[in-house]
């Protein structure tokens, strides 16, 4: 059974904090994303990765960065967080093109 | 641009009515298209894709998709409350870049 984890479903931190979310799939899928969900704006694209070391901007890179040192680990990283960076973070993987979503985490910022 | 548009909703039909969601893209070299539905509180699950000019139908679905008007529907018949949910239209672009609409909430009141 597909299964992509997410390592927190929510988490509290405060305004210029080092922020790290943690997705990991266990079906050895090439590509990796990693998205925030708000209210009426929708998925919007952060990051992908279609290899190891590899990553590609999405729509909106602007605060974050990414690292995938492992095929099965696709991490985000919010160098110093914004309360506009409060937001629902999706990480989906994909083989061909089905995504498989993981649980989400709701991120706050203080 | 790599854009997805859909109508925002919400959409709301009795039960057993067909309910009709809609989206456009912009990118002409698009391949590949996908329909989403996230409940509630929950991760997007795939629940249609669709890759050739034409209709495809799954049960009580059905996809459509127009690349000459660049215009991907579904047709969701004898609608059910548990059709309640978020609609999300998804292009895969070249590259496996994969980005989403914002959403069209149906409700199916009983």
């Amino acid at each position: 059974d597909v299964k992509v984890t997410q390592s927190s479903r929510y988490l509290v931190k405060r305004t210029g904090e080092k922020v790290f979310l943690e997705c990991v799939q266990d079906m050895d899928h090439e590509n990796m994303f990693w998205y925030r969900q708000d209210p009426g704006l929708g998925l919007r694209l952060i990051y992908f990765s279609y290899d190891v070391k590899m990553k590609e901007k999405g729509d909106i890179p602007e605060g974050y960065s990414v690292s995938r040192e492992k095929k099965e680990r696709f991490s985000l990283i919010l160098e110093s967080a914004s309360t506009n960076q409060t937001s629902m973070y999706l990480c989906a993987s994909t083989l061909t093109d089905t995504q498989y979503f993981g649980p989400g985490t709701r991120l706050t910022v203080l | 641009q790599k854009e997805v548009e859909q109508n925002s909703g919400p959409l709301s039909v009795p039960e057993g009515a067909i309910a009709s969601l809609n989206c456009t893209y912009s990118d002409r070299g698009s391949q590949s298209f996908f329909w989403y539905r996230q409940y509630s509180g929950k991760s997007p699950e795939l629940i249609m894709s669709i890759y050739s000019n034409g209709d495809k139908e799954d049960g009580r679905f059905t996809a459509q998709l127009n690349k000459a008007s660049q215009y991907v529907s579904l047709l969701i018949r004898d609608s059910q409350p548990s059709d309640s949910a978020t609609y999300l239209c998804a292009v895969m672009y070249r590259n496996n870049d994969m980005r989403f609409g914002a959403g069209t909430r149906l409700t199916v009141k009983p």
